[in-house]
């Protein structure tokens, strides 16, 4: 099985910088994703991370260390629309060698002015 | 390009009383999924299924059933609903393998309400 950890709740100001945190523990691990959701929407893909090390995609970055079973959400220059569940969730293979995504709880993040 | 199709949007159901949750995707993706989410929780997968005419069952599957008759289509069976069913019912797709693109598609979502 897995188990992931994040933060419940972040505050932060429009226009700096943020970072959720991510922990896990799984016997399979096989990529890592984040996605945003907005209140009452569904999940959007955000980044992807399979090998260790720092993902840009504009504003947003992801890092991974599978050794300390660790990654992050960076976001940079936030704006009031970044306001949203972060969901941190974990691939891998079970038994059937089915890859198996479990999501984590999410972090609410508020952008405040 | 719809993407991944859920319908309804809403829907109250008594207890006792069965409905089916549709979901399509027109990207031709193999994988598909069924995951409820409870206020303030994550998703959880009650189904999921790698192919037309192959489902398995997820972390919650009591009291759901699913077919995969078409790759496009893979609906979610609810059987006696009950309280414990009311929750936010997402269908998602994607390709198998790894790599960006095996980042799931979600539908917008059904909110089921069991009275």
């Amino acid at each position: 099985g897995q188990n992931i950890d994040q933060p419940t709740e972040m505050t932060a100001t429009e226009g700096a910088i943020v970072q959720i945190n991510c922990t896990y523990q799984t016997s399979g691990f096989n990529g890592l994703f984040w996605y945003q959701q907005h209140a009452g929407e569904a999940p959007t893909f955000l980044s992807y991370n399979v090998l260790d090390g720092l993902e840009e995609k504009g504003r947003f970055s992801s890092f991974l260390s599978r050794s300390k079973g660790y990654s992050y959400l960076l976001l940079k220059e936030l704006q009031m629309k970044d306001s949203a569940s972060y969901l941190c969730a974990v691939r891998d293979r079970d038994s059937g060698g089915y890859q198996k995504v479990t999501f984590g709880t999410g972090t609410k993040l508020q952008v405040i002015p | 390009n719809a993407g991944v199709t859920q319908t309804p949007k809403f829907r109250i159901l008594k207890i006792g009383q069965s409905m089916t949750l549709q979901c399509t995707q027109d990207m031709n993706h193999n994988y598909m999924y069924w995951y409820r989410q409870d206020p303030g929780m994550g998703l959880k997968l009650i189904y999921y299924s790698v192919g037309a005419g192959i489902t398995d069952k997820g972390e919650v599957p009591n009291g759901y059933n699913v077919s995969r008759s078409t790759t496009e289509d893979f609906p979610l069976r609810l059987e006696l609903a009950a309280p414990s069913q009311t929750s936010v019912y997402f269908c998602a797709s994607s390709y198998p393998g790894g790599g960006v693109s095996n980042g799931y598609t979600f539908g917008s979502g059904t909110r089921l309400t069991v009275v």
